[in-house]
């Protein structure tokens, strides 16, 4: 198996910019989930879908940033405008929710750097 | 109000030592789970064990085992025969849902 993948895997930007990040799940995981982990918040759940439709945003920072699902087996995350305070790791995990913990497995990582 | 508190931010262990990394959790709900990641320098975050509210038995998995205490509401990470490898960023984290959520984690050190 190939693990989640995302891509890339480092983004340099100027602020406001967009900036798309790229996630692919596990194939047969039905739930999907972004992060962001900075030094000054950790860990962050920023939004989470199951079976491609968007369950809770409410850790979405701000109307900048959107996430979607259009299959099961591919997720975006935008941010637009980008600012400097975006600068994070922003992680993609997936889960199939019947197995016994609904561990998340995660993706290497997108290290987001806005100058 | 924090729902998962890892209150060691920093420890220095000497290799072969067994380690604890402390963690306590708050739910009303009857049905959690907990786990721990591992996040060594290189940042991936690496799923490492998990346990069930209603599991009876302390989960174990190779060096790392879970000392539930339910009662105590706390879910503690045992690592026996510490190895320089076990250097790292440890989360707990607690499922309520569909969510998981991480505390802030502990820095482990191994020194030779």
């Amino acid at each position: 198996d190939a693990g989640v993948i995302q891509s890339p895997r480092h983004e340099v930007t100027e602020m406001g910019q967009e900036v798309t990040l790229r996630c692919k799940p596990i194939s047969g995981h039905n739930s999907l989930f972004w992060y962001r982990q900075t030094m000054m918040r950790g860990l962050e759940l920023l939004i989470y879908f199951n079976n491609n439709v968007p369950i809770d945003d409410s850790g979405m920072p701000e109307d900048r940033f959107s996430a979607k699902m259009p299959n099961a087996s591919f997720s975006t995350l935008k941010i637009q405008p980008s600012e400097p305070r975006d600068s994070a790791v922003y992680f993609c995990a997936s889960s199939f929710p019947d197995r016994v913990g609904y561990e998340q497995y995660f993706g290497p990582g997108t290290r987001l750097t806005v100058t | 109000a924090q729902k998962i508190t890892q209150t060691q931010p920093g420890m220095f262990v000497q290799e072969k030592e067994a380690v604890t990394l402390d963690c306590t959790y708050d739910t009303s709900d009857p049905s959690y789970g907990l786990f721990w990641y591992k996040q060594p320098s290189s940042g991936e975050m690496i799923f490492l064990i998990y346990q069930g509210s209603y599991d009876q038995q302390n989960a174990t998995e190779g060096r790392y085992s879970l000392n539930f205490q339910k009662a105590r509401k706390s879910a503690n990470l045992v690592i026996s025969a510490s190895q320089l490898g076990d250097s790292a960023m440890y989360f707990c984290a607690m499922r309520e849902g569909d969510k998981i959520i991480f505390g802030k984690g502990t820095r482990l050190h191994i020194l030779p």
